[in-house]
Order: structure tokens, then C-alpha cells, then sequence
């Protein structure tokens, strides 16, 4: 067991482009949570799921932010038309079940718009 | 959301105690305790967590008062290693969806 993983783990891209990061959970962890950290700050929460079902989304998370976890394993995170605001880093985590819920991040994926 | 309340920063001697500590006033009966930390460039990462009595792990002890408006995050000989943010965070089991909200934590700097 390697721990969470995530990819790319730094991105530069224009403004305007489509991003979409990538994250790998522990394997047997049924919870998958993404973050956004800036500079200075706690992560903030973004959304999650439980298996492949999405089952919270923040109001952070625009309509140009979308996640997918397709049959319950790794996650994809994409950003549309990203903006400089969009910079920041980007958190993974996994947890096992609600009950025992100590969540193991990932290293992150930097995001800087240029 | 109940919300915790922690100090900006604090300072330790390398192979010293230290105690960070953590208001909690308006926490719930089903509010869990959690501590997690981040290295600079690194994750946040578990570290331990609690309900009403006191707990031990190989990373730090927890200890929570009795009436659980505040709890300490006692790391026993502090290293190098432990300099990070320390982000104490209440989590409520049986209907919460299970996601942390930090703080600005505690940014704890450790003097060789």
C-alpha cells in the first residue's frame, strides 16, 4: 500500500483552459474527498463520494468544477475555463468508512494559471 | 458547524513537551475530536482524535477536559519533524457526511 496518490502533482496552464487532475485513494477506502487549499489557509472542503455515488458538493464548487469516480476507485477532478482564481492546490483524501474516519491525503496537485 | 478556536502560532525546543491547545466551546455531544497536522509541502495528516476520554498513540496524546469545550494535543519530546500547521477540527459522527473543515491551526516551530 503505497498511501493516496495524485496527478499531475504541479499543472501551469493559460487561463481559459481545461485542467483535470488525478487521484488515487487506498484501495479498500470507500470515501474520497477532494480539497482546495491557497497560500496560507486550511484546505477547504470541495465535495466527495462514497463508492462512485458523488454525495456532497460545496458551493465552492462551480459549474465550470466537475468530479467523477467512476466504479468506486480513482477520482478525476476537471476545471473548465479555469481562472487565476482556480490557483491553488488540490487535495485528495480517503478514508475507510464514515465510522472509522481518519482521512490519509494525498501530496496535492499545484495548480498555477498564468 | 461548531467551531474551534486555536492559537496562530507557538514555539518549542527540540526533545521538549508541547501542548497545544484547543477551544471548543459550542461542540455537541456527538462532536468527535480530531487533530491533524501538515508539513510544509505535504498533505494534511491524521494524528489522532477523541470523544470524551483521554487517548495515546505513537504520534501524541489527547487530552480533553472534562465539560469538552477544550482539548490539548500533547506531543511528548517534540523533534525537528514535528514543525507544521496543527489543525484541531470538530467532526460529527451518525449524519455527518464525514468532511473536515480547518481552521488556520497552529503553526508550530521547533528550535534545535
Amino acid at each position: 500500500d503505497t498511501g493516496v496518490s495524485q496527478n499531475p502533482r504541479h499543472k501551469i496552464t493559460k487561463r481559459g483552459q481545461n485542467v483535470t487532475f488525478r487521484c488515487d485513494p487506498i484501495s479498500e477506502h470507500n470515501r474520497l474527498y477532494w480539497y482546495r487549499q491557497t497560500l496560507g489557509q486550511g484546505p477547504e472542503f470541495l465535495t466527495y463520494f462514497q463508492n462512485e455515488a458523488q454525495l456532497e458538493k460545496s458551493r465552492l464548487l462551480s459549474d465550470r468544477f466537475s468530479a467523477e469516480r467512476p466504479k468506486g476507485s480513482f477520482s478525476t477532478l476537471e476545471i473548465q475555463r479555469t481562472e487565476q482564481g482556480d490557483s491553488a492546490m488540490y487535495l485528495c483524501a480517503s478514508s475507510l468508512d464514515q465510522v472509522r474516519n481518519e482521512q490519509y491525503f494525498g501530496p496535492g496537485t499545484r495548480l498555477t494559471v498564468t | 458547524d461548531a467551531k474551534t478556536t486555536q492559537p496562530n502560532s507557538m514555539e518549542s525546543n527540540e526533545e521538549e513537551p508541547v501542548h497545544l491547545p484547543c477551544n471548543h466551546s459550542t461542540i455537541s455531544g456527538t462532536d468527535y475530536i480530531h487533530w491533524y497536522r501538515q508539513l510544509p509541502s505535504q498533505g494534511p495528516e491524521y494524528v489522532i482524535h477523541g470523544l470524551t476520554s483521554n487517548v495515546n498513540n505513537r504520534m501524541a496524546s489527547l487530552a480533553i477536559a472534562e465539560d469538552r469545550k477544550s482539548s490539548t494535543l500533547i506531543l511528548h519530546r517534540a523533534t525537528l519533524r514535528d514543525a507544521a500547521v496543527y489543525y484541531c477540527i470538530l467532526l460529527r459522527y451518525g449524519g455527518s457526511q464525514g468532511n473536515l473543515i480547518f481552521g488556520k491551526g497552529t503553526k508550530l516551530s521547533v528550535k534545535p
